[in-house]
């Protein structure tokens, strides 16, 4: 079963916008991480946010936790073609992590 | 530090038959994890290791199984292939702290 849901499920945007994936997810959590995987190759970490935490920024990056909502926003700003792959978010339970279902992104030259 | 490596990256296999997959985690990590990723079912968690124990297991059938050695490498094994097998197989592992996980490049089971 998947516990985080991705919104929007594939998304189009040109070089140097800003794109937003948001992510839900169902029962409390120790963590909320983010993975890029592009063509179907191994997960690149991305960032990880504690349960404790609201926002947290890594270079282009930026990652909001909102714990009330259970939800979590990922934001790429100034897109690059090179950011076109798809995008998971995962909540740690137990050991182990459960992904969304992804959002594909597309970035237009 | 190197990252995660996993062998071999792909592999065919006729149904029946059986498959065992590697992974060496990054030095210092004590905790490896192994996801199936498939087109239908997405990314699901298969089992997790630490200190040569499970101790988390997916909802996969008993073909589907597992090991750690005291130098923290990992493998899983699959018994009796079904061409539903067929997937990606990833492997992570992680330091313990926060649970971060880091994916190695998988290996691409197909099964004919």
């Amino acid at each position: 079963s998947q516990q985080g849901e991705e919104d929007p499920q594939a998304l189009s945007i040109q070089e140097g916008e800003n794109a937003t994936m948001n992510c839900s997810y169902k029962t409390s959590i120790n963590n909320l991480q983010w993975y890029r995987q592009n063509s179907g190759r191994g997960l690149v970490h991305l960032i990880l946010i504690r349960s404790n935490e609201r926002e947290k920024h890594s270079g282009r990056l930026r990652v909001t936790l909102d714990t009330s909502k259970k939800s979590s926003s990922l934001l790429i700003t100034a897109s690059r073609a090179a950011d076109t792959a798809s995008y998971f978010c995962a909540t740690d339970s137990s050991y182990k992590l459960i992904f969304g279902s992804g959002t594909r992104l597309l970035v237009r030259p | 530090k190197a990252g995660v490596t996993q062998t071999p990256r792909y592999l065919i296999k006729t149904r029946g038959q059986q498959v065992t997959l590697s992974c060496s985690p990054i030095s210092g990590h004590r905790s490896v994890s192994w996801y199936q990723q498939t087109p239908g079912q997405g990314l699901q968690f298969l089992f997790e290791y630490f200190s040569e124990t499970q101790r988390n297991k997916g909802n996969f059938p008993g073909r589907f199984s597992g090991r750690q050695f005291s130098n923290s490498r990992s493998e899983m094994n699959v018994s009796t292939l079904e061409l539903g097998d067929s997937a990606l197989y990833l492997c992570a592992s992680s330091s313990q702290r926060y649970n971060e996980q880091f994916f190695g490049p998988g290996t691409r089971l197909t099964v004919l």
